[in-house]
């Protein structure tokens, strides 16, 4: 069964750093998606991605993130200068085109920022 | 806009007892809506969906859930509750024209042997 693949599974990363995080989307899917998940809290959108552009984000999607389809099979979320508030857990998803269609999530990476 | 509340952030019922983990939704158009479930560890699952066919939904694992436009339900339920259901549900409502998912803030599953 397809399935959308995350890296790393965790990362600590220290204040102030870069980080990428990485996703295989599922092959035939269009839309692209990065979720994140504070620990105790509610998964929350921070943007999607369609035709090689962001197609809408969340006022949490600030200056500091960006979203990339470097090539046909990867998909990335970098943060450019990371603060402590942004450790969670970052899951990716994807969906075929259509809005009755379920995003497939993967398993997502916990990035601890210290 | 959309948006949807979970009551009851914990629930906690009996193995072999009815499993009921309430969702109420708010959308200025017709929604489709959606339940996930987490495992410990583990990234979001699809239970079921709604997509404006059929009201009551049957999803894996047993479980279903009935969507009631007068109520602005779609409440998740299973008739008798299994260990291996002990998990985080989250509900979650899809925004206008976009395929971006509002979620709830989960409701945590106890199975007490």
């Amino acid at each position: 069964e397809p399935e959308v693949t995350q890296t790393p599974s965790h990362q600590v990363t220290q204040m102030g750093q870069e980080v990428i995080l990485r996703c295989v989307p599922i092959s035939n899917h269009l839309y692209f998606y990065w979720y994140r998940q504070i620990l105790g809290q509610k998964v929350e959108f921070l943007v999607s991605f369609y035709n090689n552009e962001i197609s809408e984000k969340s006022e949490i999607f600030d200056d500091q993130f960006s979203v990339e389809r470097p090539d046909g099979s990867n998909f990335t979320l970098k943060i450019r200068s990371t603060k402590l508030e942004d450790s969670a857990m970052y899951f990716c998803a994807s969906s075929e085109i259509g809005r009755n269609t379920e995003a497939f999530f993967g398993q997502g990476t916990r990035l601890t920022v210290v | 806009a959309q948006s949807v509340t979970q009551l009851g952030s914990h629930v906690s019922v009996s193995e072999g007892a009815l499993v009921l983990l309430r969702c109420n939704y708010s959308s200025s158009v017709p929604p489709y809506l959606f339940w996930y479930v987490q495992y410990p560890n583990q990234g979001l699952q699809l239970l079921l969906k709604y997509t404006s066919a059929a009201t009551l939904v049957k999803g894996i694992n047993g479980f279903e859930a009935e969507f009631k436009k007068s109520e602005t339900s779609f409440h998740l339920t299973k008739p008798s509750a299994h260990m291996s259901d002990a998990a985080e549900y989250f509900c979650a409502v899809t925004a206008t024209g976009a395929n971006n998912l509002f979620f709830g803030t989960g409701t945590r599953l106890t199975v007490i042997p």
